[in-house]
C-alpha cells in the first residue's frame, strides 16, 4: 500500500519560500507511468492543482500561481519536494502531496500540511 | 483553463436517499474526470475514476456516468458515513482543476 508522508515548515514569513518534502513508502518515485504532484486546498478558492512531476523528471505547473514553483525529486531518497517563493497571505492554504498513476487522475494523498504565512 | 461547475453547492437528503451530482466542464475532456469524497479534517479520497470505474474498496452504491462534457456521480442509497463533500477533477488537459464542491448534509 502506497503511503505518502508529509514534511516541512506549517509557518513562512512573506516573502520566504516554503519547502515541502513528500517522502513516499509502498512504491517508487522512479518507476515509470507515475505522476508526483502538489495540490492546496484554501477556503477561498477551494482545490488548487499545483503542478506535477512525471517520473522522468518533467514538470507541468498551474500558470495561475503567482509564486515561482519548482517540483523537484530525489530518488535516491524516494522523495519529491515543492518550493514556493515570495509566499503572500494568497498562498495560505492546506497543501497536500499524491500520486496519479497514468492519465487517470490522483489516487493517493499525503494527510495534508497547513501552510501559514505570517511574520 | 477548464473551468468545472459543480452542482448543486450543496445538499441535505436522508439516509436511504438516492442522490446525484453533476459537473459540467467548459469544453470537451472525454472521460478524463474522476470523483472525490472528502471529510473534515481528512484529505480527498478518490470514489470513481475515468469518469465510471470505481476505486478498490469504495461501495457499490456510488457510481460515475458521463462523457464529453456533463458528468454524474450518484449514490444509489446514501448511508451515515456518505455525509461529506464531494469534488470533481478533470484530467485531461493541464492545468488540472476541480469543481467547487458539493457539500452532502443530513436532512
Amino acid at each position: 500500500q502506497l503511503q505518502l508522508q508529509q514534511s516541512g515548515p506549517g509557518l513562512v514569513k512573506p516573502s520566504e519560500t516554503l519547502s515541502l518534502t513528500c517522502s513516499v513508502s509502498g512504491g517508487s518515485t522512479s518507476v515509470s507511468g507515475f505522476y508526483w504532484g502538489w495540490i492546496r486546498q484554501s477556503p477561498g478558492k477551494g482545490l488548487e492543482w499545483i503542478g506535477s512531476m512525471y517520473y522522468n523528471g518533467s514538470t507541468y505547473y498551474n500558470p495561475s500561481l503567482k509564486s515561482p514553483v519548482t517540483i523537484s525529486v530525489d530518488t535516491s531518497k524516494n522523495q519529491f519536494s515543492l518550493r514556493l517563493s515570495s509566499m503572500t497571505a494568497a498562498d495560505m492554504a492546506l497543501y497536500y502531496c499524491a500520486r496519479a498513476r497514468g492519465w487517470f487522475g490522483f489516487d493517493y494523498w499525503s494527510q495534508g500540511t497547513l501552510v501559514t504565512v505570517s511574520s | 483553463d477548464i473551468q468545472m461547475t459543480q452542482s448543486p453547492s450543496s445538499l441535505s437528503a436522508s439516509v436511504g436517499d438516492r442522490v446525484t451530482i453533476t459537473c459540467r466542464a467548459s469544453q470537451g475532456i472525454r472521460n478524463d474526470l474522476g470523483w472525490y469524497q472528502q471529510k473534515p479534517g481528512k484529505a480527498p479520497k478518490r470514489l470513481i475514476y475515468a469518469t465510471s470505474y470505481l476505486q478498490n474498496g469504495v461501495p457499490s452504491r456510488f457510481s460515475g456516468s458521463g462523457s464529453g462534457t456533463e458528468f454524474t456521480l450518484t449514490i444509489s442509497s446514501l448511508q451515515p458515513e456518505d455525509f461529506a463533500t464531494y469534488y470533481c477533477l478533470q484530467h485531461n488537459l493541464y492545468p488540472w482543476t476541480f469543481g467547487q464542491g458539493t457539500k452532502v448534509e443530513i436532512k
